[in-house]
Order: structure tokens, then C-alpha cells, then sequence
């Protein structure tokens, strides 16, 4: 099935480091979500960007949607040993709100060492 | 507001039976999609439903299968189960404006 390429595959930080990992794509999206997954439990959605170029943020967390529409970021601060999980993104083609279909990333483990 | 709610949480079922998942959206929510979450393939997309209607279709053999009723609650079924079919079922729903996607907790299938 398809996926996107996300990096890092996986990171190990001490509590207190920043955070940064993207999300890239070949297809051009017109909505990019970035998700947390805790183990056993569904994808939690963190942030939703509609608009290339686009700079949200919610608390520590910060995300951007590229300019050319086909890659994204997100970046944690000051990282919490709470901030464990798979982060995903997701990037969706959608006109008028028309389907739910997202194409997901291969995902990014994140550990926290107190 | 109450999420998505995804029912059975676990299940086992043996090889060549069928499995029936059930989902009911956030109050509200018209649109119901489903995925299905493997180590090797990770969160791929089953199929999508709005006003009972299918709307959109993965890449999955024609033993997955979905329906919506009137109340916008969603069913999956997969027959003829395989060993590969186990696998976390993630039922997702969208309001009818706007394009954020809510997931809920998942169902977790193991076919042995």
C-alpha cells in the first residue's frame, strides 16, 4: 500500500531536547494532519494545515505545510516524557470536504528519557 | 461530546471465518471511513461512507466489506479470514464540513 516517507524512523532524546521530523510525498496534498499514537489506542489528531505555507501551532507542538504541497513538518519543544508515541502524518486530496481518504506516513517513534 | 467508538475492543477468530467490526461516529458526523493498521504495511486505507453510500475504496480484496446505516453507524466485515488479515481496524469520522478526521481506539483482530 502507498505510505509517505517520514524521517526519522525513530528518536531517542533526553527530556527538555527539541524535536523535528517531516513528512515528504510525490503527490501534491491539499490538507496535511499530523497524528500521536499511543500503543494500543487509535491515532489522536495533533494539528491540521489547509494551506501551503501554512504555520500552526497547538502548545509545544508546531507544523508546517510545505510550499510546494508535497511535504510537511512537525516540531515538538521542550520535550515531556508524556510526548512518547508514534507520530504519524497524513496528507489528504480532498475537494469540497469530498473524502476521508489520508494517505499516511511510515511513522516516528519517539522516546523520552527523563 | 463522546469520540469515536469502535466495537469489539479485541477479538480471535480462527482462519476462514468472518468478522463483523462496528463503528459509531461523533454525533453529528456523516462521514465514516476505515483503515487498517499492520507492522508491515502500516495505516492503510479500507473504504469510505457517506449518507449509506460508498464514496471511496482501497486496495483490499473483495473478502473486506463495509456498509453505513441511516444513523450514520458504520460496519466492516471481512470473510473468509486469513492469517494476515490480523491487524488493528481504526474506524475514522469526518463532519460534514471541514476536513478534520477523528479516529477511535480500534478494534484489534488476531486470526489464528
Amino acid at each position: 500500500g502507498q505510505q509517505l516517507n517520514q524521517s526519522p524512523q525513530s528518536m531517542f532524546i533526553q527530556e527538555g531536547e527539541d524535536v523535528s521530523m517531516n513528512c515528504t510525498s510525490s503527490s501534491i496534498f491539499n490538507t496535511w494532519l499530523w497524528y500521536k499514537q499511543d500503543p494500543g489506542e487509535g491515532p489522536v489528531l495533533l494539528i491540521a494545515l489547509y494551506k501551503a505555507g501554512e504555520l500552526t501551532s497547538n502548545g509545544r507542538l508546531t507544523a508546517q505545510f510545505g510550499i510546494t504541497r508535497k511535504d510537511s513538518f512537525l516540531n515538538i519543544s521542550a520535550s515531556i516524557p508524556s510526548d512518547v508515541g508514534i507520530y504519524f502524518c497524513a496528507g489528504q486530496m480532498n475537494y469540497g470536504g469530498a473524502t476521508n481518504k489520508l494517505i499516511f506516513g511510515t511513522g516516528t517513534l519517539l522516546a523520552v528519557q527523563p | 461530546k463522546a469520540g469515536v467508538t469502535q466495537t469489539p475492543r479485541y477479538l480471535i477468530k480462527t482462519r476462514g471465518q468472518q468478522v463483523t467490526l462496528s463503528c459509531s461516529p461523533i454525533s453529528g458526523h456523516r462521514s465514516v471511513s476505515w483503515y487498517q493498521q499492520t507492522p508491515g504495511q502500516g495505516l492503510q486505507f479500507l473504504f469510505e461512507y457517506f449518507s449509506e453510500t460508498q464514496r471511496n475504496k482501497g486496495n483490499f480484496p473483495g473478502r473486506f466489506s463495509g456498509r453505513q446505516f441511516s444513523n450514520s453507524r458504520s460496519e466492516m466485515n471481512v470473510s473468509t479470514l486469513e492469517l494476515g488479515d490480523s491487524a488493528l481496524y481504526l474506524c475514522a469520522s469526518k463532519p460534514g464540513q471541514g476536513n478534520t478526521i477523528y479516529f477511535g481506539e480500534g478494534s484489534w483482530l488476531t486470526v489464528v
